[in-house]
């Protein structure tokens, strides 16, 4: 079956950068999109970008241009997003999501906090 | 951007009650359009896609409907494990934009 595990939940500095992993499983990795999403304060939620594995064409939300970096690693079907110079607005959890023109499993989350 | 309004924010009905969820989208989405359910704790999952295509597993009690601009999730003899917030969300145009969120709790 179709799973996306995330990495652990993170605390990170102000001005500080950190990375995620998504690993996939049950599925061709490269043959789908992979997207993430980003829900604050416990409930709205925001499409960050997309990334093809199989290519490594991204697509960003122009909110999230410059603040978010996709990447994957084919070899062990994982996705990463890095998000840098963290401010408290950062503070949330982040999905990796599998899209088939709709976001049809996610992953597990990963609570960022920010706090000095 | 595309803008999902969607209403109401918070929900209190009976079990065994018929609600409805609204979505509005500021422009023609086709219906593309995907409702999400989030339990409390849990990541989002898919419900309904293409606004009335009912995803593997959902209880039949689950339908979708519109088009255009205006969408409804209906939920037929409420259970207790549906009390979750739901989301809309359009995939039309790029970025992808989601509703606020409708809270559903037990009255």
């Amino acid at each position: 079956q179709v799973k996306l595990l995330q990495s652990g939940a993170a605390l990170v500095k102000p001005g500080a950068s950190v990375k995620m992993s998504c690993k996939a499983s049950g599925y061709t990795f490269t043959d789908y999109w992979v997207s993430w999403v980003k829900q604050s304060h416990g409930k709205s939620l925001e499409w960050i970008g997309e990334i093809y594995p199989n290519s490594g064409a991204t697509n960003f939300n122009e909110k999230f241009k410059g603040k978010a970096t996709l990447t994957v690693d084919k070899s062990t079907s994982t996705a990463y997003m890095e998000l840098s110079r963290l401010t408290s607005e950062d503070s949330a959890i982040y999905y990796c999501t599998r899209w088939t023109e709709v976001l049809d499993y996610w992953g597990q989350g990963v609570m960022v906090t920010v706090s000095s | 951007d595309i803008q999902m309004t969607q209403s109401p924010a918070s929900l209190s009905a009976s079990l065994g009650e018929t609600v409805t969820i609204e979505c509005l989208a500021s422009e023609d989405i086709y219906s593309n359009l995907a409702w999400y359910q989030q339990k409390p704790g849990k990541s989002p999952q898919l419900l309904i896609y293409y606004a009335n295509s009912l995803n593997d597993g959902v209880p039949s009690r689950f339908s979708g409907s519109g088009s255009g601009t205006q969408y409804s999730l209906k939920i037929n003899s409420l259970q207790s494990e549906d009390v979750s917030i739901y989301f809309c969300q359009q995939n039309y145009d790029s970025p992808r934009t989601f509703g606020g969120g409708t809270k559903l709790e037990l009255k």
